[in-house]
């Protein structure tokens, strides 16, 4: 089956802009996290979205959000880019269950704010 | 902050098997151990996960000690294709807290 699919995979804006971000789970994968890579701070939870309502939140400013839609997908909206904000973008879906399945992670958006 | 402790670097030489330790010892009851490995800017690859009892895949064994503060992976006869960060996590929801990893060389 199809595997997590993320786009687009590279970006490059400019600072104070916005941007979205989008994922689409597995085929009948219902929870959606996101995460952010940097050199400097590593894989960093943002957010989680399950049947279109946010269950937990990383420890991140709220320029940072996110949203799933009924059919699963979930985007996420960074606004007012910083070149902090510079990362790789990970999104994951799982099954979720109440004994904890495997997360699949997609490839990534390598976003770069110049 | 992530609740594990893993080494930063670790080397193995090609089909010998490769063992990376993993030190969680404020884990609770309910918390699973999970293992990915990253290679070279992909997205995280699930390996394993297992709670108290030991698990084999495919992939790799885990190894959990039985006070379970501690655990090992083992890839039975390591490729270079092997060569990645490898993440423990311990696990709550799908908040998945990650380390620094370990990054394990694969050498000829």
């Amino acid at each position: 089956k199809a595997g997590v699919t993320q786009t687009p995979r590279y970006l490059i804006k400019t600072r104070g802009q916005q941007v979205t971000l989008s994922c689409s789970p597995i085929s009948g994968h219902r929870s959606v996290s996101w995460y952010q890579q940097t050199p400097g701070q590593g894989l960093q939870f943002l957010f989680e979205y399950f049947s279109e309502t946010q269950r937990n939140k990383g420890n991140f400013p709220g320029r940072f959000s996110g949203r799933q839609f009924s059919n699963s997908r979930s985007e996420m909206n960074v606004s007012t880019l910083e070149l902090g904000d510079s990362a790789l973008y990970l999104c994951a879906s799982s099954l979720p269950t109440v004994q904890y399945t495997e997360a699949f992670f997609g490839q990534g958006t390598r976003l770069t704010v110049v | 902050d992530a609740k594990t402790t893993q080494p930063p670097s670790m080397d193995c030489a090609e089909g010998r098997a490769a063992n990376l330790p993993c030190n969680h010892s404020t884990i609770s009851g309910n918390e699973y151990v999970y293992w990915y490995r990253q290679i070279h800017s992909q997205g995280p690859q699930y390996i394993i996960h297992g709670l108290k009892n030991n698990e084999t895949n495919e992939m790799a064994s885990l190894i959990i000690t039985e006070d379970r503060k501690s655990s090992t992976l083992i890839l039975p006869h390591a490729t270079l294709r092997d060569t990645a960060v490898y993440y423990c996590i311990v696990r709550v929801d799908n908040d998945m807290r990650f380390g620094a990893g370990t990054r394990l060389t694969v050498k000829p």
